[in-house]
């Protein structure tokens, strides 16, 4: 069962604008993580966001959380080629420690 | 150098073979998770494990099987009963020791079917 649900799709945005992409989710959580996956490689994790927690930032990022609306937000701002990328939104739930992946957004970032 | 290794990076399946995928951390994490990867559907997963001699079904177990003997170990085989196993399969682990733990992912595996 998916539990987040990325929005949108595919993104293409230029270098140095900035790019918004949301995630909604089902069931109450412990947290919320964004991941960043290269084409053909592995998930790197950007972030954590606490279920009581309402905004984050590290670096270029900054996550918010809505736990009313059941929805987090990810913000990359001056973007860079080099965020080219797929993003994934992940859940936690349970008392254990597995995720609930979304199906990712796929980011394109021109030069 | 720390972190998760997979092995081999391609593989390839003939018709009712079962082919194993190697997943090794060095992470000192007691908890690992085997994901596949289908385009367009994001990840899912297949078996996870908190703790060794320990293991539980993911959402698409059927057709594999896991063992964790040790630590840092944690191979999947893909057996004939999986009949559509063409797809990129991803390794990760994590502490496993609370709820606001990250997950780290090693490189992946293709599996081809010939």
């Amino acid at each position: 069962s998916q539990q987040g649900e990325e929005d949108p799709q595919a993104l293409s945005i230029q270098e140095g604008e900035n790019a918004t992409m949301n995630c909604s989710y089902k069931t109450s959580i412990n947290n919320l993580q964004w991941y960043r996956q290269n084409s053909g490689r592995g998930l790197v994790h950007l972030i954590l966001i606490r279920s009581n927690e309402r905004e984050k930032h590290s670096g270029r990022l900054r996550v918010t959380l809505d736990t009313s609306k059941k929805s987090s937000s990810l913000l990359i701002t001056a973007s860079r080629a080099a965020d080219t990328a797929s993003y994934f939104c992940a859940t936690h739930t349970g008392a254990n420690s597995k995720l609930t992946f979304g199906k990712g957004i796929t980011l394109s970032v021109r030069p | 150098d720390g972190g998760i290794t997979q092995s081999p990076k391609y593989l390839f399946r003939k018709e009712g073979q079962n082919v194993t995928l190697s997943c090794e951390q060095n992470l000192n994490h007691d908890a690992m998770y085997w994901y596949r990867q289908d385009p367009g559907q994001g990840l899912r997963l297949i078996y996870y494990s908190q703790i060794v001699n320990d293991f539980q079904k993911g959402d698409i177990a059927e057709g594999y099987s896991v063992s964790r003997e040790k630590k840092e170990s944690f191979p999947l085989t893909v057996t004939s009963a999986q009949k559509n196993p063409t797809a990129f399969y991803l390794c990760a682990s994590s502490l496993g020791h609370g709820v606001q733990e990250t997950q780290y992912f090693g490189p992946g595996t293709r599996l081809l079917v010939l």
